[in-house]
């Protein structure tokens, strides 16, 4: 069955350092998504992306923050100068149309700031 | 922040048992509703949705009720087997809307 993968699995990273997280979608579907997971707590919205554009974002996805298709089937999520509250696990999704269908995750990169 | 070391409902079932996990959602305009499982270390895994235009949707082992009246959303797992052992969320989505709004979720623990 197709999934959705993400890397790296765990990344570290210097408080004020850049970071990119890397997503693959499922290869027929057009919604892309990114979510965070500070531990212990709830899967939170952070963007989504569709034709090449953000369709919608969320309060916590400041100037910091940016997403980028590069190509036809790569999708990353970069964080620009990074704070020790950035450390969470980060969630890639996507769906394939517009209606209401499923967000299929990712397993995740846990991204941890010194 | 006021989810800071947000406390997981639990529920432990013994196996074999059935299990019902319980969600309640506050936006009225919510219309699609998505139940996840997360096992430790893992993404959500989608286990069934339902549209706000059913209140009963049903899969293998697992029913989805939906009561759009108080707001609530509950999942049952039949025959409950020690891989049902997760964290399970609700999500909720409004129509126009990318965005996926989580519930707390719900730690089930399988007894073998």
């Amino acid at each position: 069955e197709p999934e959705v993968t993400q890397t790296p699995s765990h990344q570290v990273t210097q408080m004020g350092q850049e970071v990119i997280l890397r997503c693959v979608p499922i290869s027929n579907h057009l919604y892309f998504y990114w979510y965070r997971q500070i531990l212990g707590q709830k899967v939170e919205f952070l963007v989504s992306f569709y034709n090449n554009e953000i369709s919608e974002k969320s309060e916590i996805f400041d100037d910091q923050f940016s997403v980028e298709r590069p190509d036809g089937s790569n999708f990353t999520l970069k964080i620009r100068s990074t704070k020790l509250e950035d450390s969470a696990m980060y969630f890639c999704a996507s769906k394939r149309g517009v209606s209401n269908q499923p967000q299929h995750f990712g397993d995740g990169t846990r991204l941890s700031i010194l | 922040g006021e989810n800071v070391g947000l406390h997981l409902p639990t529920l432990s079932v013994q196996e074999g048992d059935n299990s019902i996990i319980n969600c309640a959602y506050s936006n009225s305009a919510s219309d699609y509703f998505i139940w996840y499982k997360q096992e430790s270390g893992k993404g959500p895994q989608f286990i069934i949705d339902i549209r706000s235009n059913m209140d009963k949707r049903q899969g293998q082992r697992v029913t989805v009720l939906l009561n759009k009246t108080v707001k609530h959303l509950s999942l049952q797992i039949a025959a409950t087997q020690p891989g049902d052992s997760a964290v399970y969320f609700c999500a909720e989505i409004s129509f126009g809307n990318e965005k996926l709004t989580f519930g707390t979720g719900t730690r089930l623990t399988i007894i073998p």
